[in-house]
């Protein structure tokens, strides 16, 4: 069974940039949910996608935006890039059971 | 608003000295509450779920507990392999939103 896969590893941008990151759902599972997770801190939940529509959002401002294809994989794209975006992104799939299983993580520094 | 603390920050034990991490929770009808591990720079490790008041649920040196306003996290006789950061989180809201604590840094020392 292949879990949760996300790339790339890290990526450095400069203010102003656009980046887009991948996420690979593990096998069997149709939702996935997207997390930033700044240094010391707990993970904050972004947003999350089941069957490739919106599910649920948290306190992002629009410039984060995802999507979510037909084999349940994912991107999550940030627009205007700020200092304050540096954070690890993590990807969580999960079925029709609660669990989220997280995928490593992108670790992304904005300049 | 829901909410997670968790206690105490870091936590520095010697090897075999057994310990408790604490998960206070607030939140409008629990319907999950999840231990994670994370190593540094890595993803989090799905370690437990818990559900009712009195659930209990073991891993080799784990245990996790719930009540109906906090988990426990008991770690018998540790190891230094032991040593990572614990997260707890609550499910929220209409859909699988979870809600994390900033975590436990734990160390285990030989």
């Amino acid at each position: 069974e292949t879990g949760v896969t996300q790339s790339p590893t890290h990526l450095i941008k400069t203010r102003g940039q656009q980046v887009t990151l991948r996420c690979s759902s593990q096998s069997g599972h149709n939702t996935v949910s997207w997390y930033q997770q700044a240094l010391g801190q707990g993970p904050q939940f972004i947003f999350q996608y089941y069957r490739e529509e919106e599910n649920g959002r948290g306190n992002f401002p629009p410039r984060f935006s995802g999507l979510q294809f037909p084999n349940y994989s994912s991107e999550l794209n940030v627009n205007a890039l700020e200092l304050d975006d540096s954070a690890l992104y993590l990807c969580a799939s999960s079925s029709n059971s609660d669990t989220q299983y997280f995928g490593p993580g992108t670790r992304l520094t904005v300049l | 608003e829901d909410q997670v603390t968790q206690s105490p920050e870091a936590l520095r034990l010697q090897e075999g000295e057994s310990s408790s991490l604490n998960c206070s929770y607030t939140v409008s009808g629990l319907r999950g509450l999840f231990w994670y591990r994370q190593d540094p720079g890595k993803g989090p490790e799905f370690l437990f779920t818990l559900y009712s008041a009195g659930e209990e649920k073991e891993k080799e040196r784990l245990k996790a507990t719930l009540t109906k306003k906090e988990s426990f996290l008991h770690i018998t006789a540790p190891k230094p392999e032991d040593s990572a950061t614990y997260l707890c989180a609550v499910l929220s809201g209409g859909y699988n939103k979870l809600i994390f604590g900033a975590g436990t840094r734990l160390a285990v020392h030989p």
